[in-house]
Formats: C-alpha cells, structure tokens, sequence
C-alpha cells in the first residue's frame, strides 16, 4: 500500500540550512514532490524528481531521492524567514493522483 | 494565467443543507482532481477526471460526496445533505499530465 511519512516539525535559524525528510513505502513510485503551504493558502508545487533520478538542484532547493532506502530529502540552502510553511512531501504511482504525507512545519527564527 | 479557480473561499452552513464548491482549472488542463484537507486525515484524494470523464472516486466519503465536470474549464463537488463531520479544506487541483498538479487556494468549510 501506499503510504509516506514525514517528521512533524523542524526549526532552524535564518541562514542556516534546512533538511526535511521523507520516507515512502511504495516502490513503484514514479514521481516523488515537495509542496509548500503557507497559512491559509494552496499548496504550492516546488520540485519534484523522477524516480529514475538521484538529485536534482533548483536554485536554493536540493532533493536528494534514495531509491533502495526510499527516502527522499529536500535541503533548503540559506533558510530565510520568508521559508517558514508547511512542507509535503508526495509520491505519484500509475494511479495518477498523489498520496501526501502528513507535512513538516519549518520555523524558521531570525 | 489565473491559476486554478476556487470558490467560495470560506462556506459556513448548518447541518442538512447542500453545498456546492466549485472549480475552474488551468485553460489547456486535461487532468482535475479534487482534495480534501482535515488536521485528522491530512490531504487525501476525493476524485479525480481526466477529460471531463471521471476516473477515480474511490476517495468519495459515500453517497452523500457528488463531483461533476460538465465541460473542460468548470467542475462541482456536491455534499448533500452536510454534516459537521464534513468541516474541512477542499482543494481542486489540475494538471496537463497529471504529473504538475497545481493547486488552487481552496474552499474552507464550516459545517455547524
């Protein structure tokens, strides 16, 4: 079955950088992505890799996908206040739709 | 582009009464899904279309949980009659591919 874990909470300081991590069960996973939700808003789409990927880097973002363990991490290099949110993780399988996890909240103190 | 359309924003209703949200993805979308959010069960998949057509429903709570799609650029979710446990973010989501889901700002709503 499907299913995708996620540490409940992070805090850094400002500058610092930032790790969330995630683990998956399903191993037919195809694509694997990270949302961002702030207070009362949409989720929004920030990366996503392919699961025949080992990295992939997008400006301040890095995830990193560990296949054989099914972990996926998401670095945030020089954390600003402005990243402080609710991070999901998510996979996608044949059946299209996506399975979130339960969320990261990153505080992120000046 | 807009982005993905919701609305209402916020909806308050007593319990018995219908309630429609509605749904205007991104022009050129073929895929529209339809999410729900609650502190309890987190963000799970209601349903989803892929051309107009339903695909998957298997996430509809039970008889009560409607969705249509009467064209390409709108789409409905129905609850009737409402109940408290029913409260929740509703988020509509679409995709050219089904891969990119981008989501709109969503509908709480407020069963009392």
């Amino acid at each position: 079955g499907e299913d995708v874990e996620q540490s409940l909470f992070l805090s850094v300081r400002e500058g610092d950088s930032s790790v969330i991590n995630c683990t998956y069960t399903d191993s037919s996973s195809t694509y694997l992505y990270w949302y961002k939700q702030e207070p009362g808003a949409g989720l929004q789409l920030l990366t996503y890799i392919f699961s025949n990927m080992d990295m992939k880097q997008d400006q301040r973002l890095t995830v990193l996908l560990n296949k054989k363990d099914k972990h996926l991490s998401l670095r945030i290099a020089d954390t600003q206040t402005g990243d402080s949110a609710i991070y999901f993780c998510a996979e996608s399988t044949g059946r299209r739709a996506l399975t979130f996890g339960s969320g990261t909240r990153l505080q992120v103190q000046p | 582009d807009a982005g993905v359309i919701q609305s209402p924003r916020h909806e308050v209703t007593e319990m018995g009464q219908e309630v429609t949200l509605r749904c205007k993805p991104i022009s050129g979308h073929d895929y529209l899904f339809w999410y729900r959010q609650t502190m309890m069960r987190g963000l799970e998949l209601l349903i989803y279309f892929n051309n107009n057509v339903p695909i998957d429903d298997s996430g509809m709570p039970e008889d009560r949980f409607s969705a249509k799609m009467p064209n390409a650029s709108f789409s409905t979710l129905k609850i009737q009659p409402s109940e408290p446990r029913d409260s929740a973010v509703y988020f509509c989501a679409s995709s050219w591919d089904s891969y990119e889901q981008y989501f709109g700002p969503g509908t709480r709503l407020t069963v009392t």
